[in-house]
């Protein structure tokens, strides 16, 4: 597996706190993406970040990808209610340009 | 405006009977996919394509089959369903020129 065998993982949070999660990857990947899933909804993209840069900012987004320890971090800055979804974080599996996806972290922002 | 369609968006089927998922994609990509969420779980790849006429098996392709006729459309087909496939499926289209792959909606199987 790309990924280790953990389950889905749920943090709640209080609003306007910050919040960090975490994934590590076993494979080498050019990339990390990072989706947002809203319940009922797709997999959307918030972030992508490639193997030569070391963070990556969009808005009140903050990704980190250290390729040495073959992990990645995603940060949300001043959680908003709206922040509130499903976050998976996935690499490159190496054939036409589809994607391996790790297990995700709930993020649950409380008002 | 980019877009991924699934259909049906629900479906209840018995088992042993035949399914079959459709997807449509205005995106002009070459890629396509087949992926299933299962309730606290990521998404694993079942099949994908890399362009009209072309199908290739994913991680976890047993028990499916896959149809793509077109560039526009993907089609997912389980002959024989079992209650194993009960999940969400999701279709996602792509190509080395883009980002990330874009994905539809979802359609929830339920099979009794």
């Amino acid at each position: 597996s790309q990924w280790g065998e953990e389950n889905l993982q749920a943090l709640s949070i209080q609003e306007g706190e910050d919040v960090t999660m975490n994934c590590s990857y076993k494979t080498y990947t050019t990339v990390v993406h990072w989706y947002r899933q809203d319940s009922g909804r797709g997999p959307a993209l918030i972030i992508l970040i490639r193997s030569n840069e070391r963070e990556k900012r969009s808005g009140r987004l903050r990704a980190t990808l250290d390729t040495s320890s073959q992990s990645s971090s995603l940060s949300i800055t001043a959680a908003q209610c709206e922040d509130t979804a499903v976050y998976f974080c996935a690499t490159d599996a190496g054939f036409a340009s589809a994607l391996t996806f790790g297990s995700g972290t709930k993020v649950i922002v409380l008002p | 405006e980019a877009a991924v369609t699934q259909s049906p968006r629900n479906k209840v089927a018995v088992t042993g009977g035949k399914v079959t998922l459709s997807c449509n994609q205005t995106n002009n990509h070459n890629n396509m996919y087949w992926y299933r969420q299962d309730t606290g779980h990521g998404l694993r790849l079942i099949h994908y394509s890399y362009g009209a006429g072309s199908t290739e098996k994913g991680d976890i392709p047993d028990g499916y089959k896959a149809s793509r006729p077109s560039q526009e459309n993907f089609s997912l087909i389980l002959e024989l369903a079992t209650p194993s496939q009960t999940s969400v499926y999701f279709c996602a289209s792509g190509d080395a020129c883009n980002q990330a792959p874009l994905f539809g909606e979802g359609t929830r199987l339920s099979v009794l």
